[in-house]
């Protein structure tokens, strides 16, 4: 079955630093993974997607994450975080069409502080 | 370009009473579409999803139901709201392939009192 793991539950980061939301994942196959933001009731807005190919991936707003197979990872980052980014942050795990094989992971609060 | 429409935004009820929360998807055609309940700002509960018309499953039993009685229509219910029940809950659709990403109405936030 697959599985996502967000390691920190909070994540603080002062404004202009670099920032970094973690998030491995265990599949039996080979992955397809997402990163999505949820501000204050709003549903969730999706990032970026790992499918194939460059380990780089480059998404909304500054975004980007790297995809790491030999440690089951896909790390978001920002290389300066805005104190409009504080929010929370999902990563999610696909294998195939089907609804029941699309995971979340349990959501990791960033804030970001002047 | 599509987009997805949920409503009420919030929502007050009483234990005890029905509940219809309904969710569109305008700009796709035969879309899965989901059912979410999110409590306390935290992780997501996949509540029901549906890959056609009146095909439901149910990841978790409870006293919800689900319906899709049009393409791009998916309708939560329950004849009896417990205080329980009280959570934000989203919608989602997404297209058919495991690559593509799903994507979220803007909830209803629901108070039972």
């Amino acid at each position: 079955a697959q599985s996502v793991a967000q390691p920190e539950d909070q994540v603080n980061v002062a404004e202009g630093n670099p920032l970094t939301v973690k998030c491995t994942y265990s599949v039996s196959g080979n992955p397809y993974l997402f990163w999505y933001v949820q501000y204050p009731n709003r549903g969730l807005q999706f990032l970026l997607k790992y499918i194939t190919g460059d380990n780089l991936v480059k998404g909304s707003y500054g975004f980007e994450a790297e995809f790491n197979k030999s440690q089951t990872s896909f790390h978001l980052k920002k290389p300066s975080a805005l104190v409009s980014d504080s929010a929370l942050y999902f990563c999610a795990v696909s294998l195939d069409n089907y609804g029941q094989n699309f995971v979340f992971g349990p959501g990791t609060r960033l804030s970001v502080l002047p | 370009s599509q987009t997805i429409h949920q409503w009420p935004a919030t929502l007050v009820q009483p234990v005890g009473s029905p509940l219809s929360l309904e969710c569109t998807v305008e700009g796709t055609s035969n879309p899965n579409l989901y059912w979410y309940r999110q409590a306390a700002g935290r992780g997501l509960q996949l509540l029901f999803y549906s890959v056609g018309i009146g095909q439901i499953s149910s990841e978790v039993p409870q006293n919800l139901s689900a319906s899709r009685p049009q393409d791009r229509q998916f309708i939560l219910s329950s004849k009896k709201l417990l205080l329980s029940d009280s959570g934000f809950y989203l919608c989602a659709w997404r297209k058919t392939g495991g690559n593509q990403p799903q994507h979220f109405g803007d909830g209803t936030r629901l108070s039972i009192l």
